[in-house]
Parts: structure tokens; sequence; C-alpha cells
């Protein structure tokens, strides 16, 4: 059985730097082909496609966002992290992550809600 | 970057009815499209990837059609718990990009 489950901060303010947890079982990161992304939509609004990254460690980041975002795994390939720095109020989002393969993203976290504000 | 223009925005359909969603690309995408859904408070579902593959446990009422720019999300015989919001997303070309959404009410 796939799951996903993200975890965060909550709350933090303008200018901090979120981080991010995305914890899953029934499948292995080390597999080839698979991949972990992440994606986010503000309360709402629709879905924006954030970072990925796959089993051999490459990673894969949306342009618009690209200086902002970090992704990377633990070595035990049973957790995926996303920093995104210097966060504003635009960045108040439900942050999801999911697996995917081959482009598909096809089981996805419960979603944790992140809320910039001072 | 691959625009997806999806419409309409908000569908009211009676239960027995055809739903029909639109997306389109600004990029030749193949057949690389995805069609999720999303039920209030909920994660999207994948309901149908690329090459208008039906996801496993997906009711055959869900189908879609397209290739290169033009793509269409069917529902036939809508049911009440087929309520929420879809959205479309290509999965061409980095950044993989969702469509607006569409709304679906049912009477």
């Amino acid at each position: 059985q796939v799951t996903l489950k993200e975890s965060g901060p909550g709350m933090l303010q303008p200018s901090k730097t979120l981080s991010l947890t995305c914890s899953f079982s029934g499948f292995s990161l080390s597999t080839s082909g698979m991949v972990v992304s992440w994606i986010r939509q503000p309360s709402g609004k629709s879905l924006e496609w954030l970072a990925a990254i796959d089993w051999d460690g490459d990673k894969y980041y949306n342009p618009s966002l690209k200086s902002r975002l970090t992704v990377s795994k633990d070595t035990s390939n049973t957790q995926v992290f996303l920093k995104i720095t210097s966060v504003d109020i635009a960045d108040t989002a439900t942050y999801y992550c999911a697996r995917t393969i081959a482009a598909i993203s096809d089981y996805w976290g419960q979603g944790v809600m992140v809320t910039v504000s001072s | 970057e691959t625009t997806v223009t999806q419409s309409p925005a908000s569908l009211s359909m009676a239960v027995g009815e055809k739903v029909s969603i639109s997306c389109k690309t600004s990029t030749d995408i193949d057949d690389d499209m995805n069609w999720y859904q999303q039920k209030s408070g909920e994660a999207p579902k994948l309901l149908i990837s690329e090459g208008n593959t039906l996801r496993p446990g997906v009711p055959s009422r869900f189908s879609s059609s397209g290739y290169g720019t033009d793509f269409v999300f069917t529902i036939n015989n809508v049911l009440l718990g087929d309520e929420g919001i879809y959205y479309c997303q290509q999965s061409d070309n980095v950044p993989y990009t969702f469509g607006a959404g569409t709304k679906l009410e049912l009477k």
C-alpha cells in the first residue's frame, strides 16, 4: 500500500525558510524510474508543480521558483525534503508530495497547510 | 513553459447527463495529458493518465480523448458522487502545468 504524508511548520513569518518533509512507504525511491514530486495549491486556486527528485538523485525545478527551491532526499530513501527560501504571503498554500512514475503522479499525500504571516 | 487553458470554469449538471471539459495546450504535448478529480478537503485523485489511460478502479463512465494540443475529458451518466473540481495536467515537459480547474456541481 502506497502512502505519503507531508509535514511542515504550519505557520512561518515572511522572509524565513520553509522546510517540508514527505514521508512515504509502499514504494522505494531507489527503484529505477521512481520520482517524488512536490505540488502546491493556494486556497481556492489551482495546482502548481514545484519540484521533483528521482531515484538517481537528479533534481527538477519549476523555473519560476528555481532560485528559492531545494529538493533533497535522505540516504535511506524513505523521506524527501523541500526547502523554500525567503517566503512571502504568496507562498501560503497546501503543499502536497506525490509518487511520480514516468511523469505521472499517481499517489498523493493528504497535504500540509502552510501559512506565511507576520 | 506549456500553458494549459481549461474550460469551462464551472458546470451545473443533472444526474445522468454527460459532462465535457476541454483543455488546450500552448505546445504540442502528444498525448501526455492527465486528468484529476479533487473533492472538497481532499488531495487530487488521478483518474486518467497519458494516452487516455483509465486508472485502475476508476469507473468506465470517465474517459478522455485528444492528441497534440486539444483534449477533452468526459463523464457519461454523471452521478452525485462526481461533484468536485477537475483538473487537467500536461506531463510532457517540466514544469508540469495544470489547468485552472472545472468545478462540477450536480443539480
